[in-house]
C-alpha cells in the first residue's frame, strides 16, 4: 500500500517562495508520475504538475513560469517550489501519484494547508 | 484555456440512481481523455473512484461505475446510501496537462 506524506511551512510570506515535500513510502517512487494537486479554501482540486521518477516534468500552464517540482529518488521524495505567492496560493496542498499504465491517479497524500500571509 | 464542466449540485434520494456528467470545452469527451473520477467530503483528501472511463480501484464500492454519455464523461452512483453524499470531481487527461473539473456537490436526501 502506496502512502504519500506531505511536509513543509504553513505559513510563508507574499513573494517568497511556498517550498514543500512529499514523502513516499510503500513502494519505489519509479514508474509513475508524481503528482501536485492544490485546494483553496472552499474552491475546487487544481492539478499543478508531475514529475517521472527520471525528472521529465509537466506543468499547468497557469503556473509554469513559477512551479518547480523536483524528485530525489535516494530518498523516495519528491517537492514542489512555487515562487512570488501571493494570497491566492493559499490552500490545501496535495501530492499524489498518478499510475502511469492505468492512466489514473490512485493514491493520495492527507494534504497540508499552506497560508500565504505577512 | 480549457474548461471542464460539471454540474453544480445534485440532489437524490436515498436509494435512488444518479448520474454526474464531465464535459470539456474542447469538444467532446472520449476515452483519450482518461476521465477520473474523485470523491471528497468534508475536511478529507479526495479519494480515487474512477480512473480511465471506467476502471475501478480495489476500493470502489460496486455502485459506482464510469462511462462515456453524450460526448460526455459520467459517474453514475446507484443505490445512494448517505455516506455517498460529498463532492465529486473528474479530471481529464489534454496531452501531458490534466485539468480537474469544478465538483459535484451531491447530497443524498
Amino acid at each position: 500500500q502506496v502512502q504519500l506524506q506531505e511536509s513543509g511551512p504553513g505559513l510563508v510570506k507574499p513573494s517568497e517562495t511556498l517550498s514543500l515535500t512529499c514523502t513516499v513510502s510503500g513502494g519505489s517512487i519509479s514508474s509513475a508520475y508524481w503528482t501536485w494537486i492544490r485546494q483553496p479554501p472552499g474552491k475546487g482540486l487544481e492539478w499543478i504538475g508531475y514529475i517521472y521518477y527520471s525528472g521529465s516534468t509537466n506543468y499547468n500552464p497557469s503556473l509554469k513560469s513559477r512551479v518547480t517540482i523536483s524528485v530525489d529518488t535516494s530518498k523516495n521524495q519528491f517537492s514542489l517550489k512555487l515562487s512570488s505567492v501571493t494570497a491566492a496560493d493559499t490552500a490545501m496542498y496535495y501530492c499524489a501519484r498518478e499510475d502511469i499504465a492505468e492512466a489514473g491517479i490512485d493514491y493520495w497524500g492527507q494534504g497540508t494547508l499552506v497560508t500565504v500571509s505577512s | 484555456q480549457t474548461v471542464v464542466t460539471q454540474e453544480p449540485s445534485l440532489t437524490v434520494s436515498p436509494g435512488g440512481t444518479v448520474t454526474l456528467t464531465c464535459a470539456s470545452s474542447t469538444g467532446a469527451v472520449t476515452s483519450g481523455h482518461y476521465p477520473n473520477w474523485f470523491q471528497q467530503k468534508p475536511g478529507q483528501a479526495p479519494r480515487s473512484l474512477i480512473y480511465n472511463t471506467r476502471n475501478k480501484h480495489s476500493w470502489t464500492p460496486a455502485r459506482f461505475s464510469g462511462s462515456l454519455l453524450g460526448g460526455k464523461a459520467a459517474l453514475t452512483l446507484s443505490g445512494l446510501q448517505p455516506e455517498d453524499e460529498a463532492e465529486y470531481y473528474c479530471l481529464l487527461y489534454y496531452g501531458s496537462v490534466r485539468v480537474f473539473g469544478g465538483g459535484t456537490t451531491l447530497t443524498v436526501l
